[in-house]
């Protein structure tokens, strides 16, 4: 069975970091594009950031480049984002996803909430 | 860029109702249109991929269909347990954008 466990959530002053972590098991993680979607309160989807198989390429949404890292190890079966920087707009549960044919996402985790408040 | 536009945001229906969900994109895209289903306090489901692809598990009520800027995600007897918010999601040159989502409410 497919399962993504995130963690790592918080609360976090505005300027402050947050390691996200998701653990991945029941599929051979590394033959998979890997991603990061993100659902502010009360509001819809946003995708993130989005990792390929080996990690040499990670592609992000404009309002988190420079400030959001996503990484992989895959001998650990386990996705990472590293925020930086965080500010109120960054408030959201975010999902670890896996990608289906690189365009969608076929699996995700429980969510984890990131909240950035003084 | 290219704006994915869905509608109704809000949709009120009955159990049994045909329901239909539309997004309209700013210009002609390819077939990476997905659907998703996401309850409250829950992560979205996967139901249509590649605009008319059933996901593995999903009933066969869910279809999904369109081209080039029109795509519709068709629930043909609406029940119980699909009262949702419903987004759609296009896949684009490594940037993956969502639909602003349609909650069906019961009527």
């Amino acid at each position: 069975e497919v399962q993504l466990v995130e963690s790592g959530g918080g609360l976090v002053q505005p300027g402050g970091s947050l390691r996200l972590s998701c653990a991945a098991s029941g599929f051979t993680f590394s033959n998979y594009w890997m991603s990061w979607v993100r659902q502010a309160p009360g509001k819809g989807l946003e995708w993130v950031a989005s990792i390929k198989q080996d990690g040499s390429e990670k592609y992000y949404v404009d309002s988190v480049k420079g400030r959001f890292t996503i990484s992989r190890d895959n001998a650990e079966n386990s996705l990472y984002l590293q925020m930086n920087s965080l500010r109120g707009e960054d408030t959201a549960v975010y999902y670890c996803a896996r990608a289906k044919w690189l365009a969608h996402f076929d699996y995700w985790g429980q969510g984890t909430l990131v909240t950035v408040s003084s | 860029d290219i704006q994915v536009t869905q509608s109704p945001s809000t949709l009120s229906a009955s159990v049994g109702d045909r329901v239909t969900i539309t997004c309209r994109a700013s210009q002609r895209i390819s077939s990476w249109l997905a659907w998703y289903q996401q309850k409250p306090g829950k992560a979205p489901k996967l139901l249509i991929y590649k605009a008319s692809s059933l996901e593995s598990g999903v009933p066969s009520r869910f279809s999904g269909s369109g081209s080039g800027t029109e795509f519709t995600l068709t629930i043909s007897s609406l029940q119980p347990d699909d009262f949702a918010t419903y987004y759609c999601q296009y896949y684009n040159s490594y940037s993956w954008t969502f639909g602003q989502g349609t909650k069906v409410e019961i009527k």
